[in-house]
């Protein structure tokens, strides 16, 4: 299936440590983003990127770090997890940069204890 | 300040009761609207996209239409299965992001 796919689904850890999620698309698209989804459901977008490009970085703490390997990939690494960091992070691609459909993956719940 | 609101924040409707979700937008120029729903512990699913106003799209049950104020997405009929989170997001023009309401949760009892 043709899909954003992201691992892992769930993630719990605690405070201080350091974490990565992994985020692939198969669509060919050009854009990929991270999203933040807190516990009153309001989506928020985090990182984009274009052809590997880092495009918009939404004044993300620093210990926030995307990486794009390739235009297939974009992985999140974070540092020194805290309380607040608990939230569904989704990643999206879409086939150019805004303005047409954004398609998402099924989320990674990561709590931090 | 670019503003997208969502109203009402949860309904619970009957099967087969017809109603609207609103979502309104204060922003310095629209490039375009799209409503997506959310079911539990899923992403977001793209429904449609809305450019000018006066614009309509339909997909079964829904029925989405935009002003230049506000957007809405009109239920016919519903049945259990549409029940989910329905999310609108707007892209601003200049912004090279989608920025989101906070949702409203609907429910359809059978």
């Amino acid at each position: 299936d043709t899909a954003v796919s992201q691992t892992p689904k769930y993630l719990v850890t605690q405070m201080g440590n350091d974490k990565s999620i992994k985020c692939e698309q198969n669509l060919g698209h050009d854009t990929m983003y991270w999203y933040k989804q807190d516990s009153k459901k309001f989506l928020k977008i985090m990182f984009s990127y274009n052809n590997k490009e880092l495009i918009i970085n939404e004044t993300v703490p620093n210990r926030f770090s995307p990486k794009s390997p390739d235009k297939a990939h974009l992985n999140l690494h974070i540092n020194s997890l805290e309380l607040g960091d608990s939230a569904v992070y989704f990643c999206a691609s879409s086939q150019v940069l805004v303005g047409s459909r954004v398609h998402f993956g099924p989320g990674t719940r990561l709590t931090v204890t | 300040e670019d503003q997208v609101t969502q109203s009402p924040e949860a309904l619970r409707l009957q099967e087969g009761e017809s109603s609207s979700l609103n979502c309104s937008y204060t922003v310095s120029g629209l490039r375009g609207l799209f409503w997506y729903r959310q079911d539990p512990g899923k992403g977001p699913e793209f429904l449609f996209t809305l450019y000018s106003a006066g614009e309509e799209k339909e997909k079964e049950r829904l029925k989405a239409t935009l002003t230049k104020k506000e957007s809405f997405l009109h239920i016919t009929a519903p049945k259990p299965e549409d029940s989910a989170t329905y999310l609108c997001a707007v892209h601003i023009q200049g912004a090279q992001k989608l920025v989101f309401g906070q949702g409203t949760r609907l429910t359809i009892n059978p």
